[in-house]
């Protein structure tokens, strides 16, 4: 059963500070992973979506990369603002030997940047 | 675009009631997901449909829930009778393909039973 653990579980930074938020996943056997932003009383926002044939992409100041063989996945924030606040989630998508559209998300970061 | 609507955005009940939750899907997305998430148990899909036809409901707790999709701008999800742990947010998201592009989600209706 593929489980998604995320870690920190909160962390906290000042304004400025470049960061990294880790997920590991326990079956290598995915079809892409997909990191989200969630802030309080809202829904997801899809931030990044790398496929398990790529290694990082990009997006403005942040980066995320895919390990599939180890089962991990970071994201990177490049000179983090207090509008980064928020939690962030990552998802992947399980290959069980045929098609699925499930997402498995892990428990998610809360992340304080501090002005 | 207006996103994937969600109604109501609050919802507080007692045990025992009818609760049915509604998801308006972006126009032109054949998927369409409903997720719940708790401070336990993190967010989790309940059932997804493509093209209106429910794909997997494995995820749905019991036979108190239901989900319907008549046409492809509308969804429910009814639970019924409603218990206090059905307290959760419940999400609804939809993409316009399987799974290689990201999935939209509304902004979720916050349910307490009382």
């Amino acid at each position: 059963k593929q489980e998604v653990t995320q870690i920190p579980a909160a962390l906290s930074v000042p304004e400025g500070e470049n960061l990294v938020l880790n997920c590991s996943f326990t079956d290598s056997a995915i079809y892409n992973l997909q990191w989200f932003r969630q802030d309080p009383g809202k829904g997801l926002t899809s931030l990044l979506l790398i496929q398990s044939s790529q290694r990082e992409q990009t997006s403005g100041r942040l980066n995320a990369s895919l390990d599939k063989s180890s089962g991990r996945s970071t994201l990177y924030i490049a000179a983090s603002q207090p509008g980064d606040s928020a939690t962030y989630l990552c998802a992947v998508r399980p290959h069980y030997g045929g098609a699925t559209n499930k997402l498995i998300f892990g428990t998610g970061t809360l992340l304080a940047v501090q002005p | 675009d207006a996103g994937v609507i969600q109604s109501p955005r609050h919802e507080v009940t007692e045990m025992g009631q009818e609760v049915t939750l509604r998801c308006k899907p972006i126009s032109g997305h054949d998927y369409l997901f409903w997720y719940r998430q708790t401070m336990m148990r993190g967010l989790e899909l309940l059932i997804y449909f493509n093209n209106n036809v429910p794909i997997d409901d494995s995820g749905m707790p019991e036979d108190r829930f239901s989900a319907k999709m008549p046409n492809a701008s509308f969804s429910t999800l009814k639970i019924q009778p409603s218990e206090p742990r059905d307290s959760a947010v419940y999400f609804c998201a939809s993409s316009p393909d399987r799974g290689n592009q990201p999935q939209h989600f509304g902004d979720g209706t916050r349910l307490s039973i009382l």
